[in-house]
């Protein structure tokens, strides 16, 4: 597996409440994603970095929020947590010599009670 | 905005069968597909990548891509039960930094 985590890797919380998901690389990749996946929907992208500080929205963006302030680290925010936040999260990396090909994160399964 | 769309299954083949999975796109001008595998519970990962019409083999998997029909397909041959998974086909997008996937099909390999 290419060096991707995400934290936490579980998490419960209630509507209203902050969130924030965590995905760390040990590749050096530039370029960082995060998806959500829903039944019937697929993979969704939600924001993506193409360098430190440079971030972009994707197509699901929002009521999410997104920094990255070193290659290695990107965070997704849930600035408040709402039910139709309620999913499976991926983070994945992809490096400049080839975009194409992306590698995922383990995923975090969010409930949003 | 691209759309790449693929029938959800569940497709349903015997052991040793070849299993066909196809995905359509929207944009004519795109050159380039991927095929990621999803275990139940995973995440996905990348199991075949095709850049030009035509076909594309890589062990028991082969890639197949008709430009001038607009779609794409994963050929699975000698299918084995730990084949079972959701086959998601994926198109560059947004100058090639992104991908746009379709939503699956789930494949089950029966014995």
């Amino acid at each position: 597996d290419a060096g991707i985590t995400q934290s936490p890797r579980h998490k419960v919380t209630e509507t209203g409440t902050p969130v924030t998901l965590r995905c760390h690389q040990t590749e050096n990749h530039r370029y960082m994603y995060w998806y959500r996946q829903d039944p019937g929907h697929g993979l969704r992208l939600i924001h993506y970095s193409y360098g430190v500080k440079d971030t972009d929205k994707g197509e699901v963006s929002d009521g999410y929020s997104v920094s990255r302030s070193k290659t290695e680290d990107f965070l997704l925010t849930l600035e408040s947590a709402t039910s139709s936040q309620t999913s499976v999260y991926f983070c994945a990396i992809s490096s400049s010599l080839n975009t194409d090909t992306q590698y995922f994160g383990p995923g975090t399964r969010l409930t949003v009670l | 905005q691209k759309e790449v769309e693929q029938n959800s299954g569940p497709l349903s083949v015997p052991e040793g069968a070849i299993a066909s999975l196809n995905c359509t796109y929207s944009d004519r001008g795109s050159q380039s597909f991927f095929w990621y595998r999803q275990y139940s519970g995973k995440s996905p990962e990348l199991i075949m990548s095709i850049y030009s019409n035509g076909d594309k083999e890589d062990g028991r998997f082969t890639a197949q891509l008709n430009k001038a029909s607009q779609y794409v397909s994963l050929l699975i041959r000698d299918s084995q039960p730990s084949d079972s998974a959701t086959y998601l086909c994926a198109e560059p997008t947004g100058g090639g930094n992104k991908l746009t996937f379709g939503t699956g099909t789930q494949l089950k390999v029966e014995l």
